[in-house]
């Protein structure tokens, strides 16, 4: 089936250390987005691509970066300069077009050691 | 800029009884709507979307949602909730062909028996 997968599902962070967050799409979307998702927040976009290597900062893009080299593949990075990195992260994809939905992943959890 | 207003964080209502969750837009026409759901710990699932026509809208699970452009309003409803549909719910607003979307703060739904 197609779908979008995230990994890993937990991640620990220690202080100071980068770390990277997976997400691959099957689904042939042109456009790939990740969001953060805190308590009472809802969802807030932290970077998005619409076509391969190329990409946008979304509402709260410091402290993160991203890259987009292949169709399937959006990893997302949290370094070290993101002082409040504990969240849950969600990826998601979408054909381009007027109104198209996103389809999402099921999240990675971050937490800071 | 764009916004979604979701007026309500918690509702509680019992199975059986009607639903309504309340969305509201601010934009200078009337956008690209979408109701999306989500279990603790998961992703975000498609409920239902707006791209243009008709404004009652079915959705999955038996949901519908209401477009009413005089009160900028595009509120969720269903007749008969069950005990399966507690989670928490977004609306969503996307223009043009960027494909991003803004999401509210979210609806978490409680269900008593």
């Amino acid at each position: 089936d197609g779908g979008i997968t995230q990994s890993p599902k937990y991640l620990f962070r220690k202080e100071g250390q980068n770390v990277t967050l997976s997400c691959e799409q099957n689904l042939n979307h042109d456009a790939m987005y990740w969001y953060r998702q805190d308590p009472g927040q809802g969802l807030r976009l932290i970077y998005y691509s619409q076509i391969v290597n190329d990409f946008q900062k979304g509402d709260i893009a410091e402290g993160y970066s991203v890259s987009r080299e292949k169709k399937e593949s959006f990893p997302l990075t949290v370094t070290s300069a993101q002082k409040n990195p504990t969240a849950f992260y969600l990826c998601a994809s979408s054909t381009t077009g007027d109104g198209q939905p996103q389809h999402f992943g099921d999240g990675t959890r971050l937490s800071i050691l | 800029a764009q916004s979604v207003t979701q007026p309500d964080i918690h509702i509680t209502v019992s199975e059986g009884a009607s639903l309504e969750l309340r969305c509201n837009y601010s934009y200078g026409a009337t956008p690209y709507l979408f109701w999306y759901v989500q279990s603790p710990g998961q992703g975000l699932q498609l409920l239902l979307k707006y791209f243009s026509g008709d404004t009652l809208v079915q959705g999955i699970n038996g949901f519908e949602a209401d477009l009413k452009r005089s009160q900028s309003s595009f509120n969720l409803r269903k007749p008969s909730v069950q005990w399966s549909d507690a989670a928490e719910y977004f609306c969503a607003v996307g223009v043009g062909t960027a494909s991003k979307l803004t999401f509210g703060t979210g609806t978490r739904l409680q269900v008593t028996l």
